[in-house]
């Protein structure tokens, strides 16, 4: 069983246009995070889910905005692509805010052209 | 502003020959310091996570040690399975939403 599973894989579009990312979760966890990992492979967090709470990374624009359907669940929809948008973005999860150990999915690739 | 910076980038060895992998962080009040490993394609797998200074942890042939300053990743004896790239992340003590910051990671090749 995958725990922290993502679709899809790979992500082509254009610019300009609005995509959306899945994310779920089977581990029974209370947070969620979205993470990009840009092409000289640096991981930053994007933005943390706990219990309808939601912590945003400031550095994020406001274009991308994380929804949460239910506790299993973090989908990431982005507006109005732009090329630097291009990048690795994991999804993760944790047992609450408390635990430190975080669980990731494999990545969803999206290319901007 | 917390930062976390590897060394060396890329690390190629030979089957056998142990070494270290660094991590040197600047936290505002350390929570918690993590090491992942990650594989091509992959996503980031949980290795250990450090607490305090002079606490250590060991896996299989992976040893992290932790100071105020610095975290080491002691590979003895590596095996052609344990090439990866290895990250390293903090968690300041004054975080909201348990973000973590990683550092830009280390490339190990191990050649038989």
């Amino acid at each position: 069983d995958t725990a922290v599973s993502q679709t899809p894989k790979y992500l082509v579009t254009q610019m300009g246009n609005d995509k959306s990312i899945k994310c779920e979760q089977n581990l029974g966890h209370d947070t969620m995070y979205w993470y990009k990992q840009d092409s000289k492979k640096f991981l930053k967090i994007m933005f943390s889910y706990n219990n309808k709470e939601l912590i945003i990374n400031e550095t994020v624009p406001n274009r991308f905005s994380p929804k949460s359907p239910d506790k299993a669940h973090l989908n990431l929809h982005i507006n109005s692509l732009e090329l630097g948008d291009s990048a690795v973005y994991f999804c993760a999860s944790s047992q609450d805010l408390i635990t430190y150990e975080q669980y990731f999915g494999p990545g969803t690739r999206l290319t901007v052209t | 502003e917390d930062q976390v910076t590897q060394s060396p980038e890329a690390l190629r060895l030979q089957e056998g020959e142990s070494s270290s992998l660094n991590c040197s962080y600047t936290v505002s009040g350390l929570r918690g310091l993590f090491w992942y490993r990650q594989d091509p394609g992959k996503g980031p797998e949980f290795l250990f996570t450090l607490y305090s200074a002079g606490e250590e942890k060991e896996k299989e042939r992976l040893k992290a040690t932790l100071t105020k300053k610095e975290s080491f990743l002691h590979i003895t004896a590596p095996k052609p399975e344990d090439s990866a790239t290895y990250l390293c992340a903090v968690q300041a003590s004054i975080n909201a939403g348990n973000m973590l910051t990683f550092g830009g990671g280390t490339r190990l090749m191990v050649k038989p």
